[in-house]
């Protein structure tokens, strides 16, 4: 598999805000796409999916906007909460190959 | 729906000895189901992939022999972690998929499991 980091990067953001968490891949031929949240301790969590038939989803204050042009693709969470604070991952599941996690984001919320 | 568990949550063994991790899907079939290992900062690692009813397929610089994965049936995978030392302590990780039904190529997570080898 693919090597992974060792530094996260970090987003932090104030209590209320929205935040954007953005994601690059590499492979033009992906056609589905993940967001997963981490908590400490926890596993990841499914949060949202989108198709790349679509250039937007919208779930419950989270949106993915998908840019197939630049291979782009971003999280956004509206009115951030504490309970928002965790790691999140972008996936790309190919198939039947499993999916290889890279360096995700680390989101710090300041009540 | 799509849940999957793991057990125990968290466990404390001597080096040497073998820690067993039950993965269960439980609302839906896992025809392939994944282990991950994390270390504390760092992103998940995957281990292996295993399809129910055959032997698994291993990451390169994983050890077959030292963690061994049974996918006996649709819903439940285990990882045996053989003669434990101090550098197995970490934090595992399965995943489950069912790929036989449209969509099923989303992979959902247990709450992980937490190693501590003394």
């Amino acid at each position: 598999g693919e090597s992974v980091g060792l530094h996260l990067p970090t987003l932090s953001v104030q209590e209320g805000d929205n935040s954007i968490i953005n994601c690059a891949y590499s492979n033009s031929a992906s056609d589905y796409f993940i967001w997963y949240k981490q908590e400490s301790g926890k596993g990841p969590q499914f949060i949202i999916d989108i198709r790349s038939n679509m250039d937007k989803r919208q779930g419950q204050r989270v949106t993915v906007l998908l840019n197939k042009t630049v291979k782009h693709l971003s999280l956004q969470i509206a009115a951030t909460q504490p309970g928002d604070s965790a790691v999140y991952f972008c996936a790309s599941p190919g198939g039947n190959t499993p999916l290889v996690f890279g360096k995700g984001t680390r989101l710090s919320v300041i009540a | 729906g799509a849940v999957v568990s793991q057990h125990p949550s968290r466990v404390i063994c001597k080096s040497g000895t073998s820690v067993k991790i039950e993965c269960r899907s439980l609302d839906f079939q896992a025809t392939t189901m994944f282990w991950y290992r994390q270390f504390p900062k760092q992103s998940l690692m995957l281990m292996a992939t295993s399809n129910e009813g055959s032997k698994a397929t291993y990451e390169q610089g994983v050890e077959k022999d030292k963690f061994l994965i049974n996918h006996a049936s649709l819903t439940l995978s285990t990882l045996t972690v053989t003669s434990a030392h101090p550098e197995d302590s970490s934090f595992y990780i399965c995943s489950a998929r069912d790929g036989d039904r449209e969509g099923g190529e989303t992979q959902y997570f247990g709450p992980g499991t937490r190693l501590l080898v003394l």
